[in-house]
């Protein structure tokens, strides 16, 4: 079965100082990685999905990055945080028919900078 | 574009009363709709879908319905638990491959 794992749970950062977020999936190939910011009291916003290795799409021009070294691997990364980085991250992965199973999330990853 | 509008919470119930979270819907095409559940602290889970008109989608009491002719899939419980606490996302698959979310509804359920 497929699992999918996202560390660490919870992250406490300064403004100014880099991140670094690690998502993997197991299980299964070539997936479809998503990350989300979901900020206090707000819905989900999609930053970064992914289709293939090195294949990264934006959908909101930020202070974030995103990279996928490996099939399974895929990372979020900041070289300067700034304090409305904080928030609860989620990766998810989904087989490319998304009709029929939607996507699974990782347990997330709860960053406040300070 | 794709959207998804959700009734505004929080919504406060007792114990054992009736749910309804209202879900409404605009898409190209034909989506699938879905709604998922967030526990306190932790990721969204899959709670139900439905992948064409009049079907419906049940799991762990909860039900919705994919009405094409009124563009909803509204989420409903006969009788609600304390454990349901949550936040409830209503989304679509939008014909680009991804999810639209809606903005989430949270639910609070008093003993």
């Amino acid at each position: 079965s497929q699992t999918i794992h996202q560390w660490p749970a919870t992250l406490v950062q300064p403004v100014g100082s880099p991140l670094s977020l690690e998502c993997t999936v197991e299980g299964t190939s070539n997936p479809n990685l998503y990350w989300y910011r979901q900020a206090a009291g707000r819905g989900l916003q999609l930053l970064f999905y992914s289709v293939g290795i090195g294949q990264i799409s934006s959908e909101v021009p930020q202070n974030l990055s995103a990279s996928r070294p490996q099939d399974r691997q895929f990372i979020l990364s900041s070289k300067k945080l700034l304090l409305s980085d904080s928030g609860f991250y989620l990766c998810a992965w989904s087989f490319g028919r998304i009709r029929t199973y939607g996507y699974t999330f990782g347990s997330g990853t709860r960053l406040t900078v300070v | 574009g794709d959207s998804v509008t959700q009734m505004e919470g929080p919504v406060t119930l007792s114990e054992e009363a009736f749910l309804t979270i209202n879900c409404t819907y605009t898409a190209t095409g034909y989506p699938s709709l879905f709604w998922y559940v967030q526990y306190p602290g932790e990721g969204l889970q899959l709670l139900l879908k439905a992948t064409k008109a009049d079907d419906k989608g049940s799991n762990k009491g909860f039900e919705a319905t994919y009405r094409k002719e009124t563009t909803s899939f509204h989420l409903e419980k006969g009788s609600v638990q304390v454990s349901d606490s949550a936040v409830y996302f209503c989304a679509l698959s939008d014909n680009t491959g991804k999810l639209i979310f809606g903005q989430g509804t949270t639910l609070q359920v008093k003993p």
